[in-house]
């Protein structure tokens, strides 16, 4: 069964740095684009960072550009998210996400909520 | 950077009903388009992808269409369990893909 798990969310002052991991199984996790969705408190899904399935692309949502990196340990199945900078509008649920064979996104984890807020 | 906007952003509608949901593009995408369906407190779930391929396991009243910049998420039958909010998400930029502001179906 596939399955991404995120955790490392929290309350964090603006302008600090949270972490965030996700521990994937069920597949073989090194064959596979990996993707951040956020999404704020009452709000719509928001696409944040993508990363190619060995690490040669990344991408991200210009609003993240700069303070946000996403990486992957292939060999721990796992991906995260570095987060610098931290701003109120950062504020929402994280999503782990897997991508498909065919441009779509599969699997989603529950997610973990990131506030930031003094 | 490729925007989608999707219309409308709110219908109410009964069981039964046929509901179609729209999805534009700001320039070509051809079908690399995809609908997901999010019920509360749940995380977004895949209906269709490539526009019009029926993801595993969804019912068949859930079909797309469309190609280039419009696309059509079409329930023909609505039931109980699909009163819920639709994101359209659009995957021709490689690893940056962005998602429609959502429509929510209420019930009538």
């Amino acid at each position: 069964e596939v399955q991404v798990v995120e955790s490392g969310g929290g309350l964090v002052q603006p302008g600090r740095s949270l972490r965030l991991s996700c521990a994937a199984s069920g597949f073989t996790f090194d064959d596979y684009a990996m993707h951040w969705v956020r999404q704020a408190p009452g709000k719509g899904l928001e696409w944040v960072a993508g990363i190619s399935w060995n690490s040669g692309s990344m991408a991200y949502v210009d609003s993240v550009k700069g303070r946000f990196t996403i990486s992957r340990d292939n060999a721990k199945n796992s991906l995260y998210l570095q987060m610098n900078g931290l701003r109120a509008e950062d504020t929402a649920l994280y999503y782990c996400v897997k991508e498909g064979p065919s441009e779509f996104f599969d699997y989603w984890g529950q997610g973990t909520l990131v506030t930031v807020s003094s | 950077d490729i925007q989608m906007t999707q219309s409308p952003s709110s219908l109410s509608a009964s069981v039964g009903d046929r509901v179609t949901i729209t999805c534009r593009a700001n320039q070509s995408i051809s079908t690399f388009l995809n609908w997901y369906q999010q019920n509360p407190g749940k995380a977004p779930k895949l209906l269709i992808y490539a526009a019009s391929s029926l993801q595993s396991g969804v019912p068949s009243r859930f079909s797309g269409s469309g190609s280039g910049t419009d696309f059509t998420l079409t329930i023909s039958s609505l039931q109980p369990e699909d009163f819920a909010t639709y994101y359209c998400q659009q995957s021709y930029s490689t690893l940056t893909w962005t998602f429609g502001h959502g429509t929510k179906v209420e019930v009538k």
